[in-house]
């Protein structure tokens, strides 16, 4: 069965980076592009952008441009967010969404979500 | 990228039918087919409940049906039970190849 086993809570201060990883098993990890989705506490899902896991092709919302990186170790079947110079209102559960073989299908399985802690 | 607009909150009561409306623009859902829907129920993560506008992945009710007109889309849940009282986002795919959410409403099952 396909699932999406994400890394743990993280506590990081201001303006340190994060690295959020998602393991995927259960299906062939580069048929299938990997979106990543943000909430932060009491809030909506926010989109953050995508990477097609066979070509390592990326392409982020323009609010996260400049703060955001994904990438892929296909040896591994994991799929990685690294999100830079954090601040506290990046404070925030991460999750990895699987997406379908091109970036317009939806988001059929989730990871279990990584909160993001941001304190000084 | 704005956000799709969603009714903060909806309510009805069991066995009743409710419809969660989904309004983006032109750059969105009024140009391509490619809305869904999902549910989240607390402490959960989202649950795909609506795709490609109408189209219903195995497993979920056919309680739950979608639809769009113009820049519109909605979700109606028919036939209400206590276990649909949950969070529901819709999500469009827009042009550069990106997606988007609505901001989520809230349904009550009185």
């Amino acid at each position: 069965q396909v699932q999406l086993v994400q890394s743990g809570a993280e506590v990081k201060k201001p303006g340190a980076s994060v690295k959020v990883s998602c393991k995927a098993s259960g299906y062939t990890f580069t048929g299938y592009y990997m979106h990543w989705v943000r909430q932060a506490p009491g809030q909506g899902l926010e989109w953050m952008g995508w990477i097609n896991p066979n070509s390592g092709g990326t392409n982020y919302a323009q609010k996260f441009q400049g703060w955001v990186t994904m990438t892929r170790d296909t040896s591994v079947s994991t799929a990685y967010m690294e999100l830079s110079s954090l601040r506290a209102d990046f404070t925030a559960l991460y999750y990895c969404a699987r997406g379908g073989s091109n970036y317009r299908s939806p988001f059929d399985y989730w990871g279990q979500g990584a909160l993001v802690t941001v304190s000084s | 990228q704005s956000a799709l607009t969603q009714p903060a909150s909806v309510s009805g009561s069991p066995g009743q039918s409710i419809t969660i409306s989904c309004t983006g623009t032109s750059s969105d859902v009024g140009s391509y087919n490619y809305v869904s829907w999902y549910q989240q129920h607390p402490g959960n993560a989202p649950k795909l409940m609506i795709s490609d506008v109408i189209k219903r992945p195995s497993g979920v009710s056919s309680r739950f049906s979608g639809s769009k007109s113009g820049n519109t889309a909605s979700l109606t849940i028919s036939g209400l039970q206590a276990e649909d009282e949950a969070d529901y986002y819709c999500s469009s795919y827009t042009s550069n190849n990106r997606w988007v959410f609505g901001g989520g409403t809230k349904l009550t099952v009185l």
